[in-house]
């Protein structure tokens, strides 16, 4: 089976913009997560979706959403962008309840 | 809220030796803890897992082993070599509150080196 795949894997953006990343999960999961992953911070936990609904979410600011469309496929956005938004952002998916879940290689992204 | 200490943040060891890596969890309820490892550039790439009706679960050069009433567990990988050289993450499985779900809590990490 493909693995999870990000798209784009970079991208550069200004203060104030906003951005949507696309995450496809692996055939057959259901479950798609989001993380920020910074030098600072480590990795932390944005939101969980399984069948189109969020069923987790962190604690990030409003400006962090994200949805999941009846192909598992997921988009998340940031909107007005801040300097301390730079960060790689990682997608993992799974099945379903169970817990083990695979990560995808990243979008990195960087705000001028 | 699932608090997951990792120690060391960097281990530095000669190829051919073990190193050992640990992870203290706060929240008794975890039951779920996977390892990961991350090269650079890469995206997290889960290694080995433990549910904690184990004590001990071992793939080829690596290990994991958990104490439920210290609430810690280990990484344990033996020969190392040159590629074993990367950022292992651990992360502990735990409950969140009124929801019946559960969320994965991740430890800092530890930046391995092995060394030719």
């Amino acid at each position: 089976k493909a693995g999870v795949t990000q798209t784009p894997r970079y991208l550069i953006k200004t203060r104030g913009q906003q951005v949507t990343l696309s995450c496809s999960p692996i055939s057959g999961h259901r479950s798609v997560s989001w993380y920020q992953q910074t030098p600072g911070q480590g990795l932390q936990f944005l939101f969980e979706y399984f069948s189109e609904t969020q069923r987790n979410k962190g604690n990030f600011p409003g400006r962090f959403s994200g949805r999941q469309f009846s192909n598992s496929r997921s988009e998340m956005n940031v909107s007005t962008l801040e300097l301390g938004d730079s960060a790689l952002y990682l997608c993992a998916s799974k099945e379903g309840p169970q817990e083990t879940q695979y990560f995808g290689p990243g979008t990195r992204l960087l705000v001028l | 809220g699932e608090n997951v200490e990792q120690h060391p943040s960097t281990l530095s060891v000669q190829e051919g030796d073990s190193a050992v890596i640990k992870c203290t969890y706060s929240d008794s309820a975890s039951n779920y803890f996977p390892w990961y490892k991350q090269e650079l550039g890469k995206g997290p790439q889960l290694i080995i897992d433990i549910r904690s009706n184990v004590g001990e679960k071992k793939d080829q050069r690596i290990a994991v082993t958990l104490n439920k009433t210290a609430k810690h567990f280990s990484l344990h990988i033996t020969e190392t070599q040159p590629e074993d050289s990367a950022v292992y993450f651990c992360a502990a499985s735990s409950p969140i509150m009124d929801t019946g779900r559960r969320a994965l809590t991740f430890g800092s990490g530890t930046r391995l080196q092995v060394q030719p």
